[in-house]
């Protein structure tokens, strides 16, 4: 499994913009990365996943350089409730077993008025 | 939207004890899967179980651990002998649903573990 390594932590302010980058160095070719989000005594969300390039949903954007070693997650204008630790994953996204996804320390993003 | 839920939200055990912690998966998945976060720390693998076989569990599944799908909706972990270091939180998770595997996970809120 490929090990990320991501900031332990950062600060924003409401309204901004938050890019978190992920290092993942030993990305097999079959891995997908993904990332989760989650708030106090809750379980992990699945915010967005990719492969390769920019994957954009409702909530982030995912980019993704072409020799895939690293990835940015990026929220757009943080309000309060985007405080919480925010994880990448790097993986296989098709596993007849089902996917083991090994959590790392995460990224504590604190947003602040 | 459908979820996993998960009971008890929390229990509180004397060491020794056996504690089982039951889970609802969505019901159309097929994988589901054990995760344990100690407070304070990072979300650890436990176990993922397919076709009513456990496909692969982490080194902190012991023999004190074991998985059970006992009908077609509750999928639960018991853990035989508690010691102190259990007391985590422990979030049962599903995936995979009959279109095939998808990386996304799909977290219970968990069950809160104390160990006396």
């Amino acid at each position: 499994l490929a090990k990320t390594t991501q900031p332990i932590s950062m600060d924003s302010y409401e309204g901004q913009e938050v890019n978190i980058t992920c290092s993942h160095n030993n990305i097999a070719t079959n891995d997908y990365i993904t990332w989760y989000q989650q708030f106090p005594s809750q379980g992990p969300r699945f915010i967005i996943q990719g492969y390769k390039t920019k994957v954009t949903n409702e909530v982030a954007s995912l980019f993704i350089p072409a020799d895939r070693k690293s990835s940015t997650l990026s929220l757009p204008r943080v309000s309060l409730s985007d405080t919480a630790v925010y994880y990448c994953l790097v993986g296989l996204l098709i596993k007849a077993a089902g996917n083991k996804l090994t959590f790392g320390g995460g990224t504590r993003v604190l947003v602040k008025p | 939207e459908p979820e996993v839920t998960q009971t008890p939200s929390h229990q509180v055990t004397q060491m020794g004890q056996e504690v089982i912690l039951r889970c609802v998966p969505i019901s159309n998945h097929l994988y589901f899967y054990w995760y344990r976060q100690i407070l304070g720390q990072k979300v650890e693998f436990l176990v993922s179980f397919y076709n009513n076989e456990i496909s692969e569990k982490s080194e902190i599944f012991d023999d004190q651990f074991s998985v059970e799908r006992p009908d077609g909706s509750n999928f639960t972990l018991k853990i035989r002998s508690t010691k102190l270091e259990d007391s985590a939180m422990y979030f049962c998770a599903s995936s995979g649903g009959l279109r095939g595997v998808t990386g996304e996970l799909f977290f219970g809120e968990g069950s809160r573990l104390t160990v006396l």
